[in-house]
């Protein structure tokens, strides 16, 4: 079965600064997809990056960019420029491809310092 | 789009009661989610449908739960009888499967609490 792992549940970060939020993740398939979702104050999930595991350039969305390492079964999520409205729980999920059946992992609380 | 909508948002009620909690996708989405979300298990895929049929409820906990999908448009998550420990948010999520950049929107959540 797969499983999805985020060592840290919480974690700080000074306003401008930069940060990167673990996740590791297990399967035995070698064709899926990863993603980080947001989850504000609000609780309303928000998609913030995906990686297809085909694609070995990591993906970026403007000041979120991941590493990949398909080998090491590790996605990592790097903010940049961190602001205050990061602050949200972060959630790291997995999906087979062919199946919707997502996978998500406890999550990292993170704290943006002004 | 007004986005995934869930309702009630927020529902009270004692143990052994019925609750049914409602879902309306985003409209043309074909994949629809129900998820439960709490602190000591995280958030954990209860059903999912495609084109309103069940495809995997292997996460539902027990026959107390049933969610149907009647329509395009509409879902329902139901507990019957309810207990103390069902006390989650309850989230429902659809998503468009042919899209390159396929993704899962999420409604606001159930905060569910049995007394």
């Amino acid at each position: 079965a797969q499983t999805v792992t985020q060592s840290q549940p919480e974690m700080s970060v000074q306003e401008a600064e930069t940060v990167t939020l673990s996740c590791t993740y297990d399967t035995s398939e070698s064709d899926y997809y990863l993603f980080w979702y947001k989850q504000p104050p609000s609780r309303q999930m928000i998609l913030v990056i995906r990686q297809e595991a085909y694609k070995q350039q990591n993906a970026t969305e403007n000041r979120f960019s991941v590493n990949f390492q398909k080998a090491a079964k590790s996605f990592s999520l790097k903010i940049s420029d961190s602001q205050l409205g990061d602050a949200a729980m972060y959630f790291c999920a997995y999906r087979t491809s062919g199946t919707y059946k997502y996978i998500f992992g406890t999550g990292t609380r993170l704290k943006v310092l002004a | 789009d007004a986005g995934v909508i869930q309702s009630p948002r927020h529902e009270v009620t004692e143990m052994g009661q019925e609750v049914t909690l409602r879902c309306k996708p985003i409209s043309g989405h074909d994949y629809l989610f129900w998820y439960r979300q709490t602190m000591m298990r995280g958030l954990e895929l209860l059903i999912y449908f495609n084109n309103n049929v069940p495809i995997d409820d292997s996460g539902m906990p027990e026959d107390r739960f049933s969610a149907k999908m009647p329509n395009a448009s509409f879902s329902t998550l139901k507990i019957q009888p309810s207990e103390p420990r069902d006390s989650a948010v309850y989230f429902c999520a659809s998503s468009l499967w042919y899209r390159a950049q396929e993704t899962q929107y999420f409604g606001p959540g159930t905060r569910l609490l049995v007394l």
